[in-house]
């Protein structure tokens, strides 16, 4: 069965610093992978995809992606308490398959 | 751009009752839209793939004949929740994926509540 497994968390961290999200994934076949962010009793919205070994950034937002290790993460710097959300890995293999979501870990950054 | 809606946000219905949920693409053709069930603090979890012009591939344990899935164009799947009870009760949130793509774009959701 393919996976996607995250830390629950919840994982805090002080406003201004780096928060790290880390996610393992079981099928070597994956070829893309993606961060969501949910907050409490919405639904989830696109941080970022990345599709390449190595390191992807979008303003305060890196993901980086280790196919070798079978390991994505993404790194928020200067979290600030708004930051403060469920983050959703997820990965799909090639052609177009469904994508499978991990459980999510919960980020607190507190003030 | 990649804008993805549903109707209604909320929903109470008694017992016994269908409920349609809709899910259209506002700014993109999705061939393949999907729709989850959420369930207060779980995961996401798959229901089914709505594929344009053919017939929804469901997940294990969905039972297609309550939850009845249409993708009649490229940008309007509907999920209609027959017979609900109760224990439908839910966080349903539709995703659409633009031709050509693999990113999925999420809706709103729909938060149904049956009585």
């Amino acid at each position: 069965q393919k996976e996607v497994e995250q830390n629950s968390g919840p994982l805090s961290v002080p406003e201004g610093a780096i928060a790290s999200l880390n996610c393992t994934y079981s099928d070597r076949g994956s070829q893309s992978f993606f961060w969501y962010r949910q907050y409490s009793g919405k639904s989830p919205e696109l941080i970022m995809s990345i599709y390449s070994n190595g390191d992807k950034e979008d303003g305060r937002f890196t993901a980086q992606l280790n196919k070798a290790s079978q390991y994505v993460s993404l790194l928020i710097r200067d979290s600030q308490p708004s930051d403060s959300a469920t983050y959703l890995c997820a990965g799909s293999g090639s052609g177009y398959q469904k994508v499978t979501f991990g459980t999510g870990t919960k980020l607190q950054v507190i003030p | 751009g990649a804008v993805v809606s549903q109707h209604p946000s909320r929903v109470i219905c008694k017992s016994g009752t269908s409920v349609k949920i809709e899910c259209r693409s506002l700014d993109f053709q999705a061939t393949t839209m999907f729709w989850y069930r959420q369930f207060p603090k779980k995961s996401l979890m798959l229901m089914a793939t709505s594929n344009e012009g053919s017939k929804a591939t469901y997940e294990q344990g969905v039972e297609k004949d309550k939850f009845l899935i249409n993708h009649a164009s490229l940008t309007l799947s509907t999920l209609t929740v027959t017979s609900a009870h109760p224990e439908d009760s839910s966080f349903y949130i539709c995703s659409a994926r633009p031709s050509g793509q693999e990113t999925q774009y999420f809706g709103p959701g729909t938060r149904l509540l049956v009585l």
